[in-house]
This record gives structure tokens, C-alpha cells and sequence, in this order.
């Protein structure tokens, strides 16, 4: 079974640019989630997808952040425009339904640097 | 609001040493329990959760965690460390079972292994 995949790995970019991240979940996997994990902390949840639909974004910094999941499998988070506190790896994580509970499978994660 | 607290950000023992990582919580209901490890380079992957029952958790790898109310901790063991065991090891506590709940992470503890 082929596991999260999220491209690209690292992104380096000076601030005021956008980027763009991508997550291809495990198949058949209604819940998606993203995470911002800074250096020296614990992963962080942006939002949270049960199949195209947002079950929780209250963490998710509006004004520059937004996801998107169409058609209920691959999603794409977008930054625009980037701050140096940016600077994170962003994690991509799928499980069969929502819920703590349920465990969450977690692709490599993208690296981004904001210079 | 729940947390999390891993008071040790790294620790060195020597292969074929035992192994105690701590974790403190602070919830108000029933905490769900979990510790993932995360791989240089790789995501985060599950090793064990605690729900309720008995309060000794076995999880793969040959890792287990006690769960003590009476002290808010969720200790994770293991008795005999290998060199592979080396990663970044992150505590969690979820906030229920609905579709909506999610983990609130630890800021993690390095561990490293000596030959």
C-alpha cells in the first residue's frame, strides 16, 4: 500500500512569495490533515478535511494561508504571501475517518525556508 | 485546553540500555494517549495509543507506555534500545472520538544512540 506522498520536499523562497504544497492521501482515506511543524515543536494542525469538506481550519492563518481538497483525494496548501515565521515543515497526514483517535498515516513532510 | 509536556528535548543512551521517555498531560476528561516517532527525513508514525483498560500499552517495535492518572503521565519504555531506535519521539493527547477531535502534540524528545 503506497503511503502519503507530498511534494515537493524542500522549497526555498524569499518573503512576499507565494508557494504551494501538495498531498496525495492513502487511498481511500476520507480525512485529511495538515500540519505545521516549526523547528523544536510539536506538529501543529492547520486544518482538517473530511472528504472535500473543512471539519476544522480554526488554526489556520486565514489572511495568508488556504487549502483546498477537491474532488475529495489530493489537496493543495497555499501560502500567500510568506513571512520568514513561515519557515516550517508542513506535514500531510490521511486517516480512513476522522477523529483523534484513528490513526494518522503522515507523508515526508516539505521543508520550507522563507528568506 | 489540552497540552502536552516532553521535559526532556534529547537524551543519549547506549545501545542494549533501557529506555524511558516522559510525557505529562493536562486534559480535563478521559485523555486519549498516543506516542509517534519520526525518522530523520520521514513522517511521523505511530507507535502506541491508550483509550482506556488496562493501563500498560504495548505498541510495535517493542515499545510500551504506562498510563498513570494519578501523575498525568503517559511514560513511554522500552527495555532494550537498538541503534535504529534513533528519532525524534512525539507524545499526543486527543480531544475525544467525534469526526472533528484532534491531537495535540508534545514538543518531542531526540534520542540518541550510542554504540
Amino acid at each position: 500500500e503506497a503511503g502519503v506522498a507530498q511534494s515537493p520536499r524542500y522549497k526555498i523562497i524569499e518573503k512576499r512569495q507565494s508557494v504551494a504544497f501538495w498531498c496525495n492521501p492513502i487511498s481511500g482515506h476520507a480525512t485529511l490533515y495538515w500540519y505545521q511543524q516549526i523547528l523544536g515543536q510539536g506538529p501543529k494542525l492547520l486544518i482538517q478535511f473530511q472528504n472535500n469538506g473543512v471539519v476544522d481550519d480554526s488554526q489556520l492563518p486565514k489572511d495568508r494561508f488556504s487549502a483546498e481538497r477537491l474532488k475529495g483525494v489530493d489537496s493543495t496548501l497555499k501560502i500567500q504571501p510568506a513571512k520568514l515565521e513561515d519557515s516550517a515543515v508542513y506535514l500531510c497526514a490521511s486517516s480512513l475517518v476522522g477523529g483523534a483517535f484513528n490513526e494518522q498515516f503522515f507523508g515526508p513532510g516539505t521543508r520550507l525556508t522563507v528568506l | 485546553a489540552q497540552s502536552v509536556t516532553q521535559p526532556d528535548i534529547h537524551i543519549t543512551v547506549s545501545e542494549g540500555a533501557s529506555l524511558e521517555l516522559r510525557c505529562n498531560y493536562s486534559y480535563g476528561a478521559t485523555p486519549y494517549l498516543f506516542w509517534y516517532v519520526q525518522s530523520p527525513g520521514q513522517g511521523l508514525q505511530l507507535l502506541l495509543k491508550y483509550f482506556s483498560g488496562d493501563t500498560l500499552v504495548q505498541g510495535i517495535k517493542g515499545f510500551e507506555a504506562e498510563f498513570k492518572r494519578s501523575q498525568s503521565s503517559f511514560n513511554l519504555r522500552k527495555p532494550s534500545v537498538h541503534w535504529s531506535d534513533a528519532a525524534e519521539y512525539f507524545c499526543a493527547v486527543g480531544d475525544g472520538t467525534g469526526t472533528a477531535s484532534k491531537l495535540t502534540f508534545g514538543t518531542g524528545t531526540r534520542l540518541q544512540v550510542t554504540l
